[in-house]
């Protein structure tokens, strides 16, 4: 079945300092792809999201280039702020109905 | 900026007792959907929801869970007979359409927790 890898946390890094979060998928077909962070105490937000092969999604700094060679979805942000401090979800939507497949999350902390 | 909606924020029931989370989608969204995160674990899908009928349902919906759309604006997620291993963080989810250019926008969750 479908399934997303994403990296481990709690990833911890010093404002202004560049963020790698990296994600690969298996699935069958062509998958949209997706960004989701939740902040302390909040829901899921979708940050950003990609539908096809070559694909870029951005928002808010943040970007995710859909690599269907390497099957991955690494978000990345060139400098990262205090605010940005928060659980980030890889995801896959797939099938008829658009079931969304996410990843364990990655915990991030920005200290200042 | 519309946004899904869910009550309550935090439930806390006893085992074998009834639940019922509730979840107002987006008003122009047609597509409905349910997904639990257990504490330190994934996002796991449940069930979706079209036409007020089930359209696709995971492993983890089983004859204990029902939903419905009880009116044109409320949907809901019941657990007949809650267990222990059913606390979990509820998310409810919408989406304008179905297919891979659309994207669910969720809800802030409710926080079931069974004694």
């Amino acid at each position: 079945g479908d399934s997303v890898t994403q990296m481990e946390g709690p990833v911890t890094l010093s404002e202004e300092a560049f963020l790698t979060i990296n994600c690969t998928y298996t699935a069958t077909g062509y998958p949209s792809l997706f960004w989701y962070v939740q902040y302390p105490g909040e829901g899921l937000q979708l940050l950003l999201k990609a539908t096809k092969a070559d694909d870029k999604g951005s928002n808010k700094g943040f970007e995710a280039t859909y690599r269907k060679e390497t099957t991955s979805f690494h978000l990345e942000k060139g400098s990262v702020q205090v605010s940005d401090s928060a659980v980030y979800f890889c995801a896959l939507g797939s099938g008829g109905y658009q079931k969304v497949t996410f990843g364990t999350g990655t915990k991030l902390q920005v200290i200042p | 900026e519309p946004e899904v909606t869910q009550t309550p924020s935090h439930q806390v029931t006893q085992m074998g007792q009834e639940v019922i989370l509730r979840c107002v989608p987006i008003s122009n969204h047609l597509y409905f959907y349910w997904y639990r995160q257990i504490l330190g674990q994934k996002v796991e899908f449940l069930v979706s929801f079209y036409n007020n009928e089930i359209s696709e349902k995971s492993e983890i919906f089983d004859d204990q869970f029902s939903v419905e759309r009880p009116d044109g604006s409320n949907f809901t997620l019941k657990i007949r007979s809650t267990k222990l291993e059913d606390s979990a963080m509820y998310f409810c989810a919408s989406s304008v359409d179905q297919g891979p250019q659309e994207t669910q926008y969720f809800g802030p969750g409710t926080r079931l927790l069974v004694l």
